[in-house]
């Protein structure tokens, strides 16, 4: 089946400094990929969808000057997280689907733990 | 917001089946179910979706009622790695969208030994 990878697993950072997330489709290439954040015992929240070539589209509410998305190529999307706080502190999980699925049947990441200091 | 409501929690036994239930009454006709699970601190996975006629596949079995205002999900026969938080999630498959999946609150399902 295909797969999705996250680099870092876990990362513990300063409050202030800049934190950046990949998500990589390892046996596919993926356009369109999707950024979520879970706090915990909550639900994931649909942040950002990232289009290769182009600009990612934002949900309502998230800032797209704190979080910086890059899809520069079709298998590997970045998140970084800018000046980050305390109250950035989340799981972050990115999803993609392979060529030839409905865009539902979503492959997701193990998810990134953040941890701001 | 998610347009599915489903019971917080729910408890099964080791070897039996997990029904699951899904309340989805302002559901569209073009709008697919869609049922994904997170076991603790990993990504979700998806495992079953439908339009109007049950579907099974080698995870779950899907059964959505005539009127489409509700579905349930089984789990034939249930083990403790069935443990996770379920997810019905109702939309139109691709589309103009983007494919964006709205992740309600989900169920809790606990399978005990």
């Amino acid at each position: 089946g295909a797969v999705v990878s996250q680099h870092p697993s876990w990362v513990i950072c300063k409050s202030g400094t800049s934190v950046k997330i990949e998500c990589r489709s390892l046996d596919f290439q993926a356009t369109t990929m999707f950024w979520y954040r879970q706090f915990p015992k909550q639900s994931l929240m649909l942040m950002a969808t990232s289009n290769e070539g182009s600009k990612a589209t934002y949900e309502q509410g998230v800032e797209k000057d704190k979080f910086l998305i890059n899809h520069a190529s079709l298998t590997l999307s970045t998140l970084t997280v800018t000046s980050a706080h305390p109250e950035d502190s989340s799981f972050y999980i990115c999803s993609a689907t392979p060529p030839g699925l409905a865009y539902n049947e979503q492959f997701f990441g193990p998810g990134t733990r953040l941890t701001v200091l | 917001d998610a347009k599915t409501t489903q019971p917080t929690s729910m408890d099964c036994a080791e070897g039996r089946a997990a029904n699951l239930p899904c309340n989805h009454s302002t559901i569209s006709g073009n709008e697919y179910v869609y049922w994904y699970r997170q076991i603790h601190s990993q990504g979700p996975q998806y495992i079953i979706h439908g339009l109007k006629n049950n579907e099974t596949n080698e995870m779950a079995s899907l059964i959505i009622t005539e009127d489409r205002k509700s579905s349930t999900l089984i789990l034939p026969h249930a083990t403790l790695r069935d443990t996770a938080v379920y997810y019905c999630i109702v939309r139109v498959a691709g589309g103009n969208q983007g494919g964006k999946l709205i992740f309600g609150q989900g169920t809790e399902l606990s399978v005990k030994p």
